[in-house]
This record gives structure tokens, C-alpha cells and sequence, in this order.
């Protein structure tokens, strides 16, 4: 069974641009969640995407946004970049996200650099 | 703020078993203990999730005590390519909260 992917998996903006990120969870996962890494504040949760709905938001601005397509894929948006989001984009999916047992698991990542 | 607090760090040399323990006090009656492996520019990758007791699996071994107050992962054998920071969490899937996890170092 393949696993998450994500592209691109690598990418370089200026600052004040946009970007989209994409993930395409394990089949059968219905559950994506996404998170930031960087050097200074570790890996941070995002958002979480359950059936084309957002179920869980973390502490990010609105800059930052995702959404879920009915096959379960998902994307991530950052309009009007700043050089501090600068970092490296994880997706992870789980087969309903809720389950005490139902692991999630990451994809390679996107890294993002802000110039 | 995360739920687990680990050791910032560990060295150790091949060949030699690690065990990394990591303390979950409020851990949940529901919450399964994950382990995570995260290699420099790589998603973390799922090592073995367990509730109670022993979990062993081809690569590692968890063992939680009665309380399931703290957990240790116990890596046997270490090589060089173990060399990376492993992350200790509770809870359900969907939004992990992560630590600062372990780094470990494997030497020569």
C-alpha cells in the first residue's frame, strides 16, 4: 500500500506570495492532518480534515488555510508569505483520526523557503 | 503544551540497547502511547504504539508499567542510521502534540 505523498517537495517563494501545498493520504484514510516544522517552535499542528470538514484548528493565523476533496486529498494554502513561514509542511493521515489506536502516518514533507 | 516530557538527549554506541523513557502523568483512561522516529528533513516515521504492559515489534519494544504513567522505548542493538529524534505521544490521532522529543546520538 503506497504511503502519504505530498508535493511539491520542494518549494521557494518571495514574500507576499501565495502557495499550495498538496497531500494525498494513505487509501482507505479519511483523516489528514497537517503540520509545520521549523527549527524554533518544533512540530506544530495545523489542522486536521475529517470528510471534507475541518475538525480540528490549531493556533496559526488565517493566512493559513487547507481543504479536503470527497477523496479524502487535501490541500494547504499560506497566502501573503512571510519569511518566518519558512519550514518544513507534514501531512499525516489515520483512518478516522479519532480512534485511541489509529495511528497517523506522515508524509516526506514539503519544505518551504520565503525569501 | 505537549503531554509527555522526554530527555532533551542520549548518546550511545553501536551495538548497545537504548531505552528512552518518557513520562505521561495525565495520561488519559482512552490514550494509546506512540512512538515516532524523525530522521533530519523527513516526516516522522510511526515506530509502535502500545496501551499497556509489552509491545514488541521487528524494530523495537515498548514496555509500560501498571500505571501507565511512563513509558520506554527500548531500541536493541543501535547502529548508526538510529541516530535521530524520537518523539513520545498519547492520545488519539488526528492532532498530535509534540514534544521536543529525544534526540539520540549513536557513535561509532
Amino acid at each position: 500500500k503506497a504511503g502519504v505523498t505530498q508535493t511539491p517537495r520542494y518549494l521557494i517563494k518571495t514574500r507576499g506570495q501565495q502557495v499550495t501545498l498538496s497531500c494525498s493520504p494513505i487509501s482507505g484514510h479519511r483523516s489528514v492532518s497537517w503540520y509545520q516544522q521549523t527549527p524554533g517552535q518544533g512540530l506544530q499542528f495545523l489542522f486536521e480534515y475529517f470528510s471534507e470538514t475541518q475538525r480540528n484548528k490549531g493556533n496559526f493565523p488565517g493566512r493559513f488555510s487547507g481543504r479536503q476533496f470527497s477523496n479524502s486529498r487535501s490541500e494547504m494554502n499560506v497566502s501573503t508569505l512571510e519569511l518566518g513561514d519558512s519550514a518544513l509542511y507534514l501531512c499525516a493521515s489515520s483512518l478516522n483520526g479519532r480512534g485511541h489506536s489509529d495511528t497517523q502516518y506522515f508524509g516526506p514533507g514539503t519544505r518551504l523557503t520565503v525569501l | 503544551l505537549a503531554k509527555t516530557t522526554q530527555p532533551i538527549s542520549m548518546d550511545s554506541y553501536e551495538g548497545q540497547e537504548v531505552n528512552i523513557t518518557c513520562s505521561h502523568n495525565n495520561i488519559a483512561t482512552n490514550d494509546y502511547i506512540t512512538w515516532y522516529q524523525q530522521f533530519p528533513s523527513q516526516g516522522p516515521r510511526f515506530i509502535i504504539q502500545g496501551y499497556k504492559t509489552k509491545v514488541t515489534n521487528e524494530v523495537a519494544s515498548l514496555f509500560i508499567p501498571a500505571d501507565r504513567k511512563s513509558s520506554t522505548l527500548s531500541l536493541p542493538r543501535v547502529s548508526l542510521s538510529d541516530t535521530a529524534v524520537y518523539y513520545c505521544l498519547v492520545g488519539p490521532s488526528g492532532k498530535l502534540i509534540f514534544g521536543s522529543g529525544t534526540r539520540l546520538l549513536v557513535r561509532p
